[in-house]
């Protein structure tokens, strides 16, 4: 299995401007989850979903905050419009059940927002 | 409200001496317990884990881990330290409510420095 996948590896947009983010976990995997990684706030978990369904979104930090799993295969992280203050990295991982499996990360996706 | 505590943010040894990373949790349960690395512009690998039975276990890479519920500590241990252990190192609780859906904890990370 190529692990989760993640794309892009590096988006530099303008303020205000539309990001996605993309990722694909690994086949069988039942849930996906969404971390940001800063600095400040080390990981924060954003969301995450089960078979497709979105389970908790509590960590979502605002309405420009936007996660889709369209199907099993496929999820997008959609920042509309991007701030400064977004600048992070962003991680997808996936699980193919309960915690005792742990996570496998995909690479993040590093994203400035200028 | 659940926790996870790594005290030291930064931690420098001498290559081939030994290695203990604390780990700190606040929760009211056992919960799962987790070890993972991050190298320079890497996602995160997972080392080792701990849900139940033997208190110590062992992990990829030559680490190994000890859960003492008493202390409420998951501390990560290596007996010799590689120059290629340089990462930084998470300790992480996975909150498993009743529908065992699960959430992972991360503490704040740990920065191993090696020095040859």
């Amino acid at each position: 299995d190529a692990g989760v996948i993640q794309s892009p590896r590096h988006e530099v947009t303008e303020m205000g401007q539309e990001v996605t983010l993309r990722c694909k976990p690994i086949s069988g995997h039942d849930y996906l989850f969404w971390y940001r990684q800063t600095m400040m706030r080390g990981l924060e978990l954003l969301i995450y979903f089960n078979n497709n369904v979105p389970i908790d979104d509590s960590g979502m930090p605002e309405d420009r905050f936007s996660a889709k799993m369209p199907n099993a295969s496929f999820s997008t992280l959609k920042i509309q419009p991007s701030e400064p203050r977004d600048s992070a990295v962003y991680f997808c991982a996936s699980t193919p059940g309960q915690g005792r499996y742990g996570y496998t990360f995909g690479s993040g996706t590093r994203l400035t927002v200028v | 409200a659940q926790s996870v505590t790594q005290p030291d943010i930064h931690i420098t040894v001498s290559e081939g001496a030994s290695l203990e990373l604390r780990c700190n949790y606040s929760y009211g349960a056992t919960p799962y317990l987790f070890w993972y690395v991050q190298s320079p512009g890497q996602g995160l690998q997972l080392l080792l884990k701990y849900f139940s039975g033997d208190t110590l276990v062992q992990g990829i890479k030559g680490f190994e881990a000890e859960f003492k519920r008493s202390q409420s500590s998951f501390n990560l241990r290596k007996p010799s330290v590689h120059w290629s252990d340089a990462a930084e190192y998470f300790c992480a609780v996975d909150i498993h409510g009743s529908s065992n859906t699960g959430k992972l904890i991360f503490g704040q990370g740990t920065t191993l420095q090696v020095k040859p």
